[in-house]
């Protein structure tokens, strides 16, 4: 398997630019979660999906960030306007209801708004 | 998801045993002790897992304390390319976020 897969790996945009991060998560897995890592924050939770569903999206930080999963193998972050402070590493993982639960992350997404 | 303590920064020498701990005194009688670790330029990947008893896979070995009130977390050779950020988490089976706090930055050296 490729494992979870993001596009782009990186990005640089100006403030004010829409952005937005794809993700493809393995195959048969049916939970996905977006993580953001910040140096100032670690890393932290942004919104999680079961079966396509957001169960929890407490994490996205304001009205500018929206998530969504059309499908069990697709997965879109964006972020619009964006603004500097986005500026942070987004990472995507995904993990199966059957079996250890283990998450696999992808390589992430390094993102720069100047 | 209850808390986790682990020293900041730990050291090694290659080729040594790594002991990594994590206190973790609220621990719930459901939640599981999981290990993941974060290789520089990487997303975290996952290490070990266990909830009462000691657990070892290809990776490392997990020892539980018996009251479950601590755990470490133990790389039996260290090399080069263990040196990541340990991350300790406790999470109950349900398929739920991880909560990361600051982890260990484990330095290898040669």
């Amino acid at each position: 398997d490729a494992g979870v897969i993001q596009s782009p790996r990186h990005e640089v945009t100006e403030m004010g630019q829409e952005v937005t991060l794809r993700c493809k998560p393995i195959s048969g897995h049916n939970s996905l979660f977006w993580y953001r890592q910040t140096m100032m924050r670690g890393l932290e939770l942004l919104i999680y999906f079961n079966n396509n569903v957001p169960i929890d999206d407490s994490g996205m930080p304001e009205d500018r960030f929206s998530a969504k999963m059309p499908n069990a193998s697709f997965s879109t972050l964006k972020i619009q306007p964006s603004e500097p402070r986005d500026s942070a590493v987004y990472f995507c993982a995904s993990s199966s209801d059957r079996g250890g639960y283990e998450q696999y992350f992808g390589p992430g997404t390094r993102l720069t708004v100047t | 998801d209850a808390k986790t303590t682990q020293p900041n920064s730990m050291e090694s020498n290659e080729e040594e045993p790594v002991h990594l701990p994590c206190n973790h005194s609220t621990i719930s009688g459901t939640d599981y002790i999981h290990w993941y670790r974060q290789l520089p330029s990487q997303g975290p990947e996952y290490v070990i897992h266990g909830l009462t008893s000691n657990v070892n896979n290809r990776m490392a070995s997990l020892a539980i304390a018996e009251d479950r009130k601590s755990s470490t977390l133990i790389l039996h050779r260290a090399t080069l390319r263990d040196a990541a950020v340990y991350y300790c988490i406790l999470r109950d089976l349900l398929n739920t976020p991880l909560v990361f706090g600051k982890g260990t930055r484990l330095s290898v050296i040669a």
